[in-house]
């Protein structure tokens, strides 16, 4: 079983809607969550960050975190096609301190004007 | 607004070769890392260094390779002997605690 999970995609959302994108971890202890987003051939650039149970807004983007179901999600209301990226979320795992962060594969996300 | 500068961006070597990849983390970050990108795949975790000295290192991270910070601003990652399959990007990433901020990464080419 992959440490972090998430369904590569490609997604395709039309402008304007809202996109959903989903991500599973396998160690029950972890804390700490984010989400990334990544432009070809750049580097990840954090735009959530989730700790505890429910959901985190900040602006268009909705973090939701199930730590029951060991469950994380990013929603994106209102879809630009500046949007369209690789999303990658992470875990944060290790000793406290200087964690590492264990990343998904990521989801590409293709929003179509 | 700060940020973590990785040098050079593209670096191109022959197998076998060494190569020092340098990092500026953000002033007054605690925490350093480096994470490398195969084309395609994930980012994977290969070191963290706090305080001056490895908090922990990835399988990936074997004798070839090193980090330091040799001074109160740099942080390289080297390659000793480098492999085709060492290609990749580079990143490095610093963190005050909580949250780790990315520097551009250096595309590493192994020939």
């Amino acid at each position: 079983q992959k440490e972090v999970e998430q369904n590569s995609g490609p997604l395709s959302v039309p402008e304007g809607a809202i996109a959903s994108l989903n991500c599973t971890y396998s160690d029950r202890v972890s804390q700490s969550f984010f989400w990334y987003r990544q432009y070809s051939g750049k580097s990840p650039e954090l735009i959530m960050s989730i700790y505890s149970n429910g959901d985190k807004e900040d602006g268009r983007f909705t973090a939701q975190l199930n730590k029951a179901s060991q469950y994380v999600s990013l929603l994106i209301r209102d879809s630009q096609p500046s949007d369209s990226a690789t999303y990658l979320c992470a875990v944060k795992r290790g000793l406290q301190g200087a964690q590492k962060l264990v990343f998904g594969q990521g989801t590409r996300l293709t929003i179509n004007p | 607004e700060p940020e973590v500068t990785q040098t050079p961006s593209h670096q191109v070597t022959q197998m076998g070769q060494e190569v020092i990849l340098r990092c500026v983390p953000i002033s007054n970050h605690l925490y350093f890392y480096w994470y490398r990108q195969i084309l395609g795949q994930k980012v994977e975790f290969l070191v963290s260094f706090y305080n001056n000295e490895i908090s922990e290192k990835s399988e990936i991270f074997d004798d070839q390779f090193s980090v330091e910070r040799p001074d109160g601003s740099n942080f390289t990652l080297k390659i000793r002997s480098t492999k085709l399959e060492d290609s990749a990007m580079y990143f490095c990433a610093s963190s005050p605690h909580d949250i780790q901020y990315f520097g551009a990464g250096t595309r590493l080419s192994v020939l």
